[in-house]
């Protein structure tokens, strides 16, 4: 069955260091999403991403914070310059079309120090 | 606004007894609503969904979860529990009219954490 890949599974960082995050979307999918987990905290959406664009980020989703889908099958999350805050798990998400249930990769734990 | 309320962020159980984790949305369109269970160490798994149709709506491990309009929950039930259900369940949420460049981002609860115990 199809699945949403992410790498790294575990990152660890160094405050002001520039991160990439990556994911592979399941190949028919068509919208793509990036996600955080801070420990014991809820689940929170970051960005939609749709036709080589933008469609949706929240007030988290700020200029640290850029997406890319750099070919066919990667889609990335970059944090320029981390912060201690920024530590989380971060999920990727595709969905094969928009308002429907969304398939979820294993996540990445970013570390920042 | 949407918001997910899951009121128990533990529940602990016996196996073999019934459980039910509540979920409640607030929104002022109409939803769309998922369970997702994340076990350990694991990413988020989708359980269940509800589009459309019939408000009951099945897993295929045994979860069913009911969509009651009136009472805005989706709460999730099963008879009997086993040891391998212990993970955190997550609700969400997502509008059904999508608007505005919104394209459809889900809203989650805190999550519940289920524990079964022998």
């Amino acid at each position: 069955e199809p699945e949403v890949t992410q790498t790294p599974s575990h990152q660890v960082t160094q405050m002001g260091q520039e991160v990439i995050l990556r994911c592979v979307p399941i190949s028919n999918h068509l919208y793509f999403y990036w996600y955080r987990q801070i420990l014991g905290q809820k689940v929170e959406f970051l960005v939609s991403f749709y036709n080589n664009e933008i469609s949706e980020k929240s007030e988290i989703f700020d200029d640290q914070f850029s997406v890319e889908r750099p070919d066919g099958s990667n889609f990335t999350l970059k944090i320029r310059s981390t912060k201690l805050e920024d530590s989380a798990m971060y999920f990727c998400a595709s969905s094969p079309r928009e308002g429907v249930e969304q398939y979820f990769g294993p996540g990445t734990r970013l570390t920042v120090t | 606004a949407q918001s997910v309320t899951q009121l128990d962020s533990q529940v602990p159980v016996f196996e073999e007894a019934p459980v039910e984790l509540r979920c409640n949305y607030s929104s002022s369109v109409s939803v769309y609503l998922f369970w997702y269970v994340q076990y350990p160490n694991q990413g988020l798994q989708l359980l269940l969904k509800y589009l459309s149709g019939s408000t009951l709506v099945e897993s295929i491990n045994g979860f069913e979860a009911e969509f009651n309009k009136s009472q805005t929950s989706f709460h999730l039930r099963k008879p009997s529990v086993h040891i391998s259900d212990t993970a955190e369940y997550f609700c969400a949420v997502t509008e059904t009219e999508l608007w505005g460049g919104s394209q459809g981002n889900l809203i989650f609860g805190k999550g519940t954490k289920l524990s079964v115990k022998p």
